[in-house]
Formats: C-alpha cells, structure tokens, sequence
C-alpha cells in the first residue's frame, strides 16, 4: 500500500478542467519533498509530465499544471482532450522510509 | 537522443535469479543517477532501486532489500539488477529510469527518461 494517496478514478466531457489529488504526510510531501508527475498511457512506457511540483519538461502541453500545499499535491488538466486518457501517478520521497515513493494511481477518462 | 533499453527479463521459478541490464545511450552516462521500476500486473509503480551517478550511493525499496542488487558499468553505459531469492510478487514489468538531476542525493530524483520494460514472471 503506498503512503501516497490518489483519486482511483477521474472522468470528465472533452474540453474540461480535472483534478487528481496525491495526499501524502510529513515524512513525504509535507516534509517537504518534492512531488513529480507521470503520465502512462495503455502499453507505453510513464512519461515525465511535471517536475519540483509545478515545472514542465519541452514537450508538455501547458494544459497540464502542478501545485503542491502541505501534505497534498495536485496535477490539473484543462482542455482535456480524448488522448489524455491514461493513468497518472505522482511520485516523491519519503523519510520514514528512505526511499522513493509513488502514487496509487490515478485513471482519468475523457467521457 | 537518450534511449534505455532493458533485457534479462523471463520465466523463473521461486527462488531463482535473473540479472537485468539497462545499456543507455545519448547522454552521459557518468552524471545521472539511474533507478529500477516495476509494475506488477494490474499494479501501481512501484520504486524498486537507485544508483547515484558516482555509483557509490545504493538504495533500495524494503521489499527487495537483500535480495536484489543494483550496479552500474561506465565503461558499458550499463545498469544491472541482480534478482535473486525470485518471489512470485516480484512478477512485475521492470523499467529502468534515468534521474532528471545530477544530484547524488535520492530524494532530489525524479525520472525523466524510461525504457520500454523487461517482463520478470516468478512462478513454479
């Protein structure tokens, strides 16, 4: 069980704003460490969609955002589009267990 | 253009051993820390194991502590993993990672590149 909680699920119409949460604690996120997004889509390796929270690598549209508050993050996605569908997970490290830690995942499904 | 290609991955009964490797190309190997991931079937990511640039700092997940080891050749531009005491939740889709940073330290690394993946199946 990872110490870093997601949304199982998220679904929104084309053209939307959705939101995945990651809740951590103070020996991760609240620490605080920094939290780092990844995007996976069916049979594809996950690829780096925000870093140091809110950062975005070359490539990444700007409709992807990252913010992080206390022991929580969050990854927004406006003008969801159909091939944004995939499973998205958040990633940091935690203390108590020296060691790097991912989310539980989230799938978001555009309706 | 960076690339990670990982091999070493197949059918092993309880118990036995693997060695998975990661040959890397388009960077500079000697400056980016690398980490092993894995997916079990119908499973989250899971961090399994980081390696420091230098190669002189180790981690490792406690669920694979003692069993598995991670290293690293220069001169092959190459991770290894070696696997052994194989359980069957080790089943799991192996990726390997390059770090984003040129930090030595593990809780600055987030991944930037992966490969492809190599299966590990544990089973009798």
């Amino acid at each position: 069980q990872s110490v870093l909680t997601q949304p199982p699920s998220v679904s929104g119409a084309p053209g939307q704003r959705v939101t995945i949460s990651c809740t951590g604690s103070s020996s991760n996120i609240g620490a605080p460490f920094d939290v780092h997004w990844y995007q996976r889509l069916p049979g594809t390796p996950p690829k780096l969609l925000i870093y140091y929270n809110s950062r975005r690598p070359s490539g990444v549209p700007d409709r992807f955002s990252g913010s992080k508050s206390g022991t929580s993050a969050s990854l927004a996605i406006t003008g969801l589009q159909a091939e944004d569908e995939a499973d998205y997970y958040c990633q940091s490290y935690d203390s108590s267990l020296s060691g790097s830690v991912f989310g539980t995942g989230t799938k978001v499904t555009v309706l | 253009e960076v690339q990670l290609l990982e091999s070493g991955g197949g059918l092993v009964q309880p118990g036995g051993s693997l060695r998975l490797s990661c040959a890397a190309s388009g960077f500079t190997f000697k400056n980016y820390a690398m980490t092993w991931v894995r997916q079990a079937p119908g499973k989250g990511l899971e961090w399994v194991s980081s390696i420091s640039g230098s190669g002189d700092r180790t981690y490792y997940a406690d669920s694979v502590k003692g069993r598995f080891t991670i290293s690293r050749d220069e001169s092959k531009n190459t991770m290894y993993l070696q696997v052994n005491s194989l359980r069957a939740e080790d089943t799991a889709l192996y990726y390997c990672a390059k770090s984003g940073t040129r930090s030595e330290a593990l809780d600055f690394y987030y991944f930037d590149y992966w490969g492809q993946g190599t299966l590990v199946t544990v089973s009798a």
